[in-house]
């Protein structure tokens, strides 16, 4: 089953912030997050494996809360380059990965 | 080192065709995945393969069959094309989970 994504869509600004959500209905082993620009491929961003463990790439960072099988992304002071759609991806514990069906995010200038 | 390639980048059919998707990777990765995507949809998982030899039916495996040709190739077949599978199909590897993904192939069935 799929996780749910929210919000859908989402406009910024440079500079500006922005948060995405991820839920599962199952039990979680890990979560991955990709974005994908336009026209290209999916490109990973990050994978978290514990509950509460956040990372961080770039200014984007992402935390994990296994308890309640909810993972979020943070966009913070966000740059040109970070359009495009971030999909979330649920790892259950038969390890089968399962994506949302993503959030597009504009970032103008 | 090329990562995962895919051929074709394009195809078109007509109903009842069949064709073959090819994918390649030269990370030495033992896990291999089909996807589809389609607009608002996300990816959705056709078949994977954990390691040479094994393959398994993901969410969404009726109409397509995939063979681990050895460690490198994993291809994809439409025995008999449809509409519903109009598409774009990505290929993708992993070791230690993080994914990565082909460029895709667009498949318009007509």
């Amino acid at each position: 089953q799929q996780p749910v994504q929210s919000p859908q869509a989402v406009i910024l600004r440079e500079g500006e912030d922005a948060v995405i959500n991820c839920s599962s209905s199952k039990a979680l082993y890990s979560v991955h997050w990709y974005r994908q620009k336009h026209g290209e491929a999916p490109v990973f961003l990050m994978i978290l494996l514990k509950g509460g463990e956040q990372k961080g790439h770039e200014k984007i960072s992402a935390s994990f809360n296994e308890k309640k099988q909810q993972s979020s992304l943070y966009l913070t002071a966000s740059q040109l380059s970070y359009s495009g759609t971030y999909f979330c991806g649920t790892e259950p514990y038969d390890y089968k990965l399962s994506f949302g069906a993503g959030t597009t995010v504009t970032v103008r200038a | 080192n090329a990562g995962v390639t895919q051929t074709p980048k394009f195809q078109v059919l007509k109903t009842g065709q069949s064709m073959t998707l090819q994918c390649a990777q030269d990370m030495n990765h033992n896990s291999m995945y089909w996807y589809r995507q389609d607009p608002g949809m996300g990816l959705r998982l056709i078949y994977y393969s954990a390691s040479e030899g094994t393959t398994d039916k993901g969410e969404v495996p009726n109409g397509y069959n995939v063979s681990r040709l050895n460690k490198r190739e994993f291809s994809l077949r439409l025995e008999s094309a449809a509409p519903s599978q109009t598409s774009v199909y990505f290929c993708a590897s992993s070791d230690q989970g993080e994914q990565y993904f082909g460029p895709g192939t667009r498949l318009t069935v007509t």
